[in-house]
């Protein structure tokens, strides 16, 4: 199975910060990682694909990059709305893993 | 634009068959360009995935969970369904099912359910 390692595990950031995520994979997996946000209670949504397109209706604060096995997801400039937990996803080949989750908390 | 909702019981009884179904609406799953999974998410931890089908009925399981899983499509009620025997607390999770669509063969999880929490107890 591809593990995927996500650091930091959390963060505090203030709102108009640049975060950065990164996620790293155990080989190599090309452009085959994508990007999750999700809030309490909520079902994750789909952020980032083949690790730097933006998905449809995504703010463009948010952008993606890396390929082979280290990857970053970043927010420009931190909105209120964008205080959730973030995961990346390979669908490189099946196992599909998730990393363990990035938690953006208010600073 | 296309929505899909879990059904199911809450509670299952330790060693029993948990059995959740996804119905799609604003689309039909009959599409040859989508898979559907299923994942989950046990209290407070990350994300797990289950297992996918297509139109077709082609499966890909989670090795961990393969000997217990079935999941299988009806094409005609616009659902697929999820069948977990022998379970146990462990299953306890918030289970999802979601749409896996593909951009040059770059799959992703594009639309999702709202989720069912299961709780596995006597």
């Amino acid at each position: 199975d591809i593990q995927l390692t996500q650091s930091p595990s959390s963060l505090s950031a203030s709102v108009g910060d640049r975060v950065t995520i990164t996620c790293r994979a155990s080989q190599s997996i090309s452009s085959y990682l994508n990007w999750y946000q999700q809030k309490p209670e909520k079902a994750p949504k789909l952020l980032i694909f083949a690790a730097s397109s933006l998905h449809s209706g995504v703010p463009s604060r948010f952008s993606g990059s890396g390929s082979g096995t280290d990857f970053t997801l970043t927010i420009s400039s931190l909105q209120p709305e964008d205080f959730a937990t973030y995961y990346c996803q390979q669908s490189y080949s099946t196992p599909i893993t998730f990393g363990g989750g990035s938690k953006v908390e208010i600073k | 634009q296309v929505q899909l909702q879990e059904s199911g019981p809450g509670l299952v009884k330790p060693s029993q068959t948990l059995s959740l179904t996804c119905t799609v609406s604003g689309g039909s799953i009959n599409s040859g360009r989508y898979y559907w999974t299923w994942i989950r998410q046990h209290p407070g931890k990350g994300l797990e995935w289950i297992g996918y089908i297509s139109y077709s009925g082609s499966t890909f399981y989670s090795p961990s969970l393969r000997s217990r899983l079935t999941i299988s499509v009806d094409t005609s009620k616009n659902q697929f369904t999820l069948k977990l025997s022998s379970v146990t607390a462990a299953d306890t999770a918030v289970y999802y099912c979601a749409r896996v669509g593909a951009v040059n063969s770059y799959y992703h999880m594009d639309v999702w359910g709202q989720g069912t929490p299961v709780t596995v107890s006597s």
